[in-house]
Formats: structure tokens, sequence, C-alpha cells
């Protein structure tokens, strides 16, 4: 069955302090891997889509990256404003099988 | 980008009342629309699956008979809570597929907040 794991949980930082969250998964076939951002409240953001292995995005302070295990989020020099929660997603069939996402405080 | 927007963000209903929430793609066509319940601090919970102009799918265990889905156009689907109850309360969150890259793309919308008394 696929299955998506991310970590850690949360994870708190100082302004300043560049940081990876992690998710790993296991699919048979991948078809594309989503990071999604959700502020309390809100509904998730898409922020990107990665296809295969080897293949990186950016995006202002966050670079998404992927293996065939795995993908990791990168922060650099994190603002309050990246305060939220993170979520990463793979496709299965129609759906998206989602992880429970990492909940990421940066503190000023 | 993508923009889907959710109508009403926040309804407070009582106990019996039915509630419809409204989902629109503006800036794209969606054949595929999916609706989603997140309960606090839980990841989202994939209710049903909207295809315009056919019956919805649901996922195991969500009445459909209670959560009314109509995708009339492929700019809009509709949620019906049918007789809400208490614990229908939740956070009801659409999503509009995108098709025309590699992979199809969820965009979703703000999100409604239900409160049933």
């Amino acid at each position: 069955e696929d299955q998506v794991t991310q970590s850690p949980e949360a994870l708190r930082l100082q302004e300043g302090e560049s940081s990876s969250l992690n998710c790993s998964y296991t699919v048979s076939g991948l078809r594309g891997l989503f990071w999604y951002r959700q502020d309390p409240g809100k509904g998730p953001e898409f922020l990107f889509t990665l296809y295969s292995a080897g293949e990186e995005k950016e995006k202002e302070r966050l670079k998404a990256t992927l293996t065939k295990k795995e993908s990791f989020l990168h922060i650099t020099a994190p603002k309050p404003e990246d305060s939220a929660t993170y979520l990463c997603a793979v496709p299965r069939s129609e759906k998206l099988v989602f992880g429970k996402g990492t909940k990421l405080t940066v503190n000023p | 980008g993508a923009v889907v927007s959710q109508h009403p963000s926040r309804v407070i209903c009582k106990s019996g009342t039915s509630v419809k929430i409204e989902c629109r793609s503006l800036d794209f066509q969606a054949t595929t629309m999916f609706w989603y319940r997140q309960f606090p601090k839980q990841s989202l919970m994939l209710m049903a699956t909207s295809n315009e102009g056919s019956k919805a799918t649901y996922e195991q265990g969500v009445e459909k008979d209670k959560f009314l889905i109509n995708h009339a156009s492929l700019t809009l689907s509709t949620l019906t809570v049918t007789s809400a109850h208490p614990e229908d309360s939740s956070f009801y969150i659409c999503s509009a597929e995108r098709t025309g890259g590699f992979v199809e793309t969820q965009y979703f919308g703000p999100g409604t907040r239900l409160l049933v008394l």
C-alpha cells in the first residue's frame, strides 16, 4: 500500500536557522510528488511538483528535492512568516495520499 | 496561478438544517473536484471525488445521502450537508484538479468552517 511519512512532526527554528523537512514514500510507479503549505484555518497552498529523482525546484527560501525514496524541503534562513504546516503528497489513481505534515514554527 | 474559491468561508447553522458550500475554480476548468474534511490538528480526509456531469464517488464510511455533491459545470461543485448535526461541525475544503501537465495537480480552496449548534 502506498505510504507517505513526514518527519519531524514538529520543528521549531530561530529566524535565520536553516533546516530540512523530510518526506519518505513507498509508491509503485511514482508519477510525481507534491509539496503544499497550510496555514491554520486555511486550505493547503500548492508549492511544488517534483516528477523524477534528481529534480530540484526553488521558491524564495524553499527548495524541494527528490530522490527515489524521499523528498526534502530545505528552508534557508527562514522567517516567522514561513511558520506553517508543510504537507507532502503523492498521487494514487486520481487521489492524493498525504503525509501527516510537519508543523514548522519560526521564532523571531 | 490556479485559484479556487469557496463560499461561505464560515457558517453557523441549527441542528437539522441543510447547508450548501460552493467550490469554484476561477481561472481554469476542472473536470474533477474533491471534497475533504479536516479535524483539528489532523490531516485532510478525502470525502468524495466529484466529476462534472456524473455522480460523485464517495469514500468508504461517508454517507452519500448526508453529503450531497453536485458538479454541474466545469468550474463549480457544491457540497450540501443535509440535516446537519453537531458532529458534522468541521472544516471542509475542496480542491480542483488542473490537467495539462505531466501529472494532474490539485489546487485547494480556502476552506469552509461549519459549526452546527
